[in-house]
């Protein structure tokens, strides 16, 4: 079993709508969860941090940890066509290097 | 700052030849990641290093790979002989001593024929 586990898609949504990304992840040592977006031909560029349980909100976008259940969300409000492209969550503890989920595939429909 | 620059962009080739990639991280950053991904597996963890020393190269797949790191400013990932299956987007990452952000370069596109 992977550490982080992520539901590949691809996720089709029209625009406007709200989007619900979703993780899994196995290792309890885990302290700090984030989100990366990557367009397509460009390297991840991070999008979401957050540190333990809890939600942290950005603009359109909320990322929620729940430790207890180790499940990881992204939320996208009002959803648009900029916001196609692949969402990757990841997971680290301490000064080790991240462990990323496969991605899931997002396409905002116009 | 110019971001974590990877080169060559695309790089195709015959199996059985060498491929050497590139990268230059953010100045000032300590740690050095080479990731490589596919559809299949997602984004793995070739190799990283800590103040151009290598820590952990537990993810690099089988001895034709090799990384190094002589200054802070300049990487290499190298594949001999190269094979099909080593096709990928390869992607060099670095950070700042123990934050937990990671500054991802353009990527190269391996396509070994």
């Amino acid at each position: 079993q992977k550490e982080v586990e992520q539901d590949p898609g691809p996720l089709s949504v029209p625009e406007g709508a709200i989007v619900s990304l979703n993780c899994t992840y196995s290792n309890s040592a885990f302290q700090y969860f984030m989100w990366y977006r990557q367009y397509s031909r460009k390297g991840p560029e991070l999008l979401m941090y957050t540190y333990s349980s809890g939600n942290k909100e950005d603009g359109r976008f909320t990322a929620q940890v729940d430790k207890s259940s180790k499940y990881i969300s992204l939320f996208i409000r009002d959803s648009q066509p900029s916001d196609s492209a692949t969402y990757l969550c990841a997971s680290v503890s301490g000064n080790t290097p991240l462990v990323f989920g496969k991605g899931t595939r997002l396409s905002v429909i116009a | 700052d110019a971001g974590v620059i990877q080169s060559p962009r695309h790089e195709v080739t015959e199996m059985g030849q060498e491929v050497t990639l590139r990268c230059k991280p953010i100045s000032g950053h300590d740690y050095l990641f080479w990731y490589r991904q596919t559809m299949m597996r997602g984004l793995e963890l070739l190799i990283y290093f800590n103040n151009n020393v290598p820590i952990d190269d537990s993810g690099m797949p089988e001895d034709r790979f090799s990384a190094k790191m002589p200054n802070a400013s300049f990487s290499t990932l190298k594949i001999q002989p190269s094979e099909p299956r080593d096709s990928a987007v390869y992607f060099c990452a670095s950070r700042k001593g123990v934050e937990e952000k990671l500054f991802f370069g353009s990527g190269t596109q391996l396509s070994v024929l």
